[in-house]
């Protein structure tokens, strides 16, 4: 069975400082990997996705996320947060892109003026 | 690409009603997704379609709850006798099935609180 676990629930950081999200996988097979944020009361949006190739990934807004396979680690990285950063952010596991998805827990980020 | 559009946004109902959610999903994505998400915790899900066949259900998905793709369009999730453990946020999500396929994409939910 495959699970996705983010060990941090909150995490507060400055604006301007640097972010890492953790978030960790357990799959039998070669993950599809995926971070999406969630706006208070919205839905979610995609920010980056792994399928395969280079294990750095870029997505939107400026985040990018790093796949380790020895670790079963897709961290999610940006150099200077702003304020409108601050939201829930998922990291999720499939068995291909359009398949059904298993999320973690989420992180809750907030951003200190 | 309207994305993914759910009706309606908010429900109250009182415990043992019948409620039911509608999703309009991007109109060339052939499979529809349906999770459920309470406070504080991710996504969970419920029960996927390709086209109008339901292909999976979650062990979450107990008998008072019922999904449909008719058409393979537009999809309606029911819950019968809502309890208040229903309370939580519907996720719809669509996506396009193929070799690679195309990442989920998700509407902004129904937010269903049973009192």
């Amino acid at each position: 069975a495959q699970s996705v676990t983010q060990p941090d629930i909150h995490i507060t950081v400055s604006e301007g400082a640097s972010l890492e999200l953790r978030c960790n996988y357990s799959y039998g097979a070669t993950p599809y990997l995926f971070w999406y944020v969630q706006s208070p009361g919205q839905g979610l949006q995609l920010l980056l996705k792994y399928f395969s190739g280079d294990t750095l990934v870029q997505g939107i807004k400026g985040f990018e996320a790093e796949f380790k396979r020895s670790q079963s680690s897709f961290n999610l990285r940006k150099p200077s947060v702003h304020w409108s950063d601050a939201a829930e952010y998922f990291c999720a596991v499939g068995a291909n892109a359009g398949n059904m998805l298993t999320f973690g827990g989420g992180t809750r980020l907030m951003v200190k003026p | 690409d309207t994305g993914v559009s759910q009706d309606p946004r908010h429900k109250i109902t009182k415990r043992g009603q019948n409620v039911t959610f509608r999703c309009d999903p991007i109109s060339e994505h052939n499979r529809l997704y349906w999770y459920r998400q309470t406070l504080g915790q991710g996504p969970e899900f419920l029960t996927y379609f390709q086209n109008e066949a339901q292909l999976e259900k979650s062990r979450l998905l107990s008998d008072r709850f019922s999904a449909e793709r008719p058409k393979g369009s537009f999809s309606t999730l029911e819950i019968q006798r809502t309890e208040q453990g229903d309370s939580a946020m519907y996720l719809c999500a669509s996506s396009l099935e193929s070799i690679r396929g195309s990442p989920l994409h998700f509407g902004n939910g129904t937010r269903l609180t049973v009192t």
